[in-house]
């Protein structure tokens, strides 16, 4: 059964704290990508991996910022979390080579920042 | 711009009755289709797709989406809906050309169907 977890499902931090949301596939993905959910908005690409080390910036980057050094693992930070970052950060991922599979998503983290 | 739109942020429907959620998209080309469902506090789950082929699309649940090229349409069906149903459905897009595997995601539209 494939499988993305994320680290925490529930996360509170204050502003200015450094944040760090943990994604983890073990589906051997090539594709990794953070979303955050807001009501009324949808999902938002924040930013996306298609191999090791490789970064791509989706449509809202600011203010965040990745990691890749596995295959497996795809970590989002916050480097100084603000209070409008509050929001459900979903991790999905994908293989690369089909373009018509569909995305695995992870159960999703809700972060508070006060 | 591409876009998806789902006009609907709500949809009420009465246990045993039909359903339908409303997806359409402004996309160039011939793109991928997909819907999720997300239960409170949980993520996104995968539906159904339309790569090609019959419009008339099967998938998890019992759901059912029907591709309509001239009208941009790709909208969630199910004949006799349930109270487990309810849930946040969000449709996706994926343009074949120049992707990634980057989706497009509508804004969501909740059901609610009540006994």
């Amino acid at each position: 059964d494939v499988k993305v977890t994320q680290s925490s499902r529930y996360l509170v931090k204050r502003t200015g704290e450094k944040v760090f949301l943990e994604c983890v596939q073990d589906m051997d993905h090539e594709n990794m990508f953070w979303y955050r959910q807001d009501p009324g908005l949808g999902l938002r690409l924040i930013y996306f991996s298609y191999d090791v080390k490789m970064k791509e910036k989706g449509d809202i980057p600011e203010g965040y910022s990745v990691s890749r050094e596995k295959k497996e693992r795809f970590s989002l930070i916050l480097e100084s979390a603000s209070t409008n970052q509050t929001s459900m950060y979903l991790c999905a991922s994908t293989p690369r080579l089909a373009a018509y599979n569909e995305q695995f998503f992870g159960p999703g983290t809700r972060l508070t920042v006060l | 711009a591409q876009s998806v739109a789902q006009p609907e942020d709500q949809v009420n429907v009465a246990e045993g009755n039909p359903l339908t959620v409303k997806c359409t998209y402004s996309v160039s080309g011939n793109p991928y289709l997909f819907w999720y469902v997300q239960y409170p506090n949980r993520g996104l789950q995968f539906l159904l797709k339309y790569i090609t082929g019959d419009n008339l699309v099967k998938g998890s649940y019992g759901f059912e989406a029907e591709f309509n090229k001239s009208q941009t349409s790709f909208h969630l069906k199910k004949p006799s809906a349930l109270v487990s149903d309810s849930a946040l459905y969000f449709c996706a897009v994926r343009p074949v050309e120049g992707s990634q595997g980057n989706l497009i995601f509508g804004k969501g539209t909740k059901l609610s169907v009540k006994p």
